[in-house]
């Protein structure tokens, strides 16, 4: 299993100002996350934030608007650049582990709220 | 990537089983079939993956049919405490993409 923590868990920020949401993962993992959910939706994934490589974002998502950062196995940064009104949503970050089971189960923090004014 | 859909809601009372059936009609050969668990304000949790047959852990039973089009997951004597929203993903051999369908809610009644 893995334990997900994000710093911090929730904010408000005023539009045109930037916000770097953390993620810190107990044990080591390559595979890691970040999805966004608005009110009442499913999740959205972001990117794909593998360690030793650059991150790989989704249709609709752009490097310049929400770098990420993963400089270790434990470690990720997402930073919602620039934002809007239409920024305000839940930021999750995941992580896939192999399961002693054979499986791979896929874990997620408690979720950053933000909103943006 | 195969997509999902399942039923936008559900009601059930406690003590039921509740089945939530998701259709995966192009899920590819080497795709497995994962179940997540979210209550508000937290981040879903994985509750059981399978590839074929039948899957059982001490919190639930996922049954897929031959054809694996679809899955259903089976909570066994719900309780209030599993009102939640339920998400179906398949997941490719690779394990590299966990894209989220729309997901069911689920609410027990008392």
């Amino acid at each position: 299993s893995a334990v997900i923590s994000q710093k911090p868990s929730r904010d408000i920020c005023q539009r045109g100002t930037s916000l770097t949401i953390q993620c810190q993962v107990d044990s080591q993992v390559t595979m890691m996350f970040w999805y966004r959910q608005q009110p009442g939706q499913s999740l959205t994934l972001i990117a794909t934030a593998n360690q030793g490589s650059e991150a790989t974002y989704e249709s609709g998502f752009v490097i310049d608007k929400f770098p990420i950062s993963r400089p270790n196995l434990t470690f990720s940064t997402l930073t919602v650049s620039n934002m809007s009104p239409e920024d305000s949503s839940i930021y999750l970050c995941s992580v896939v582990v192999l399961s002693s089971r054979g499986y791979y189960e896929q874990y997620f923090g408690p979720g950053t709220r933000l909103t943006v004014t | 990537l195969a997509k999902t859909t399942q039923p936008i809601s559900m009601d059930s009372y406690e003590g039921q089983e509740v089945n939530i059936t998701c259709s995966h009609n192009n899920i590819a050969t080497n795709d497995y079939i994962t179940w997540y668990q979210q209550f508000p304000s937290q981040g879903p949790r994985f509750i059981i993956q399978g590839y074929k047959t039948k899957v059982t852990n001490e919190v639930a039973s996922l049954f897929i049919p031959a054809d694996r089009k679809s899955s259903t997951l089976s909570l066994p004597r719900v309780s209030l405490s599993d009102t939640a929203v339920y998400y179906c993903l398949v997941l490719g051999a690779d394990f590299n993409k966990f894209y989220f369908g729309s997901g069911t809610k689920l609410n027990v009644k008392p």
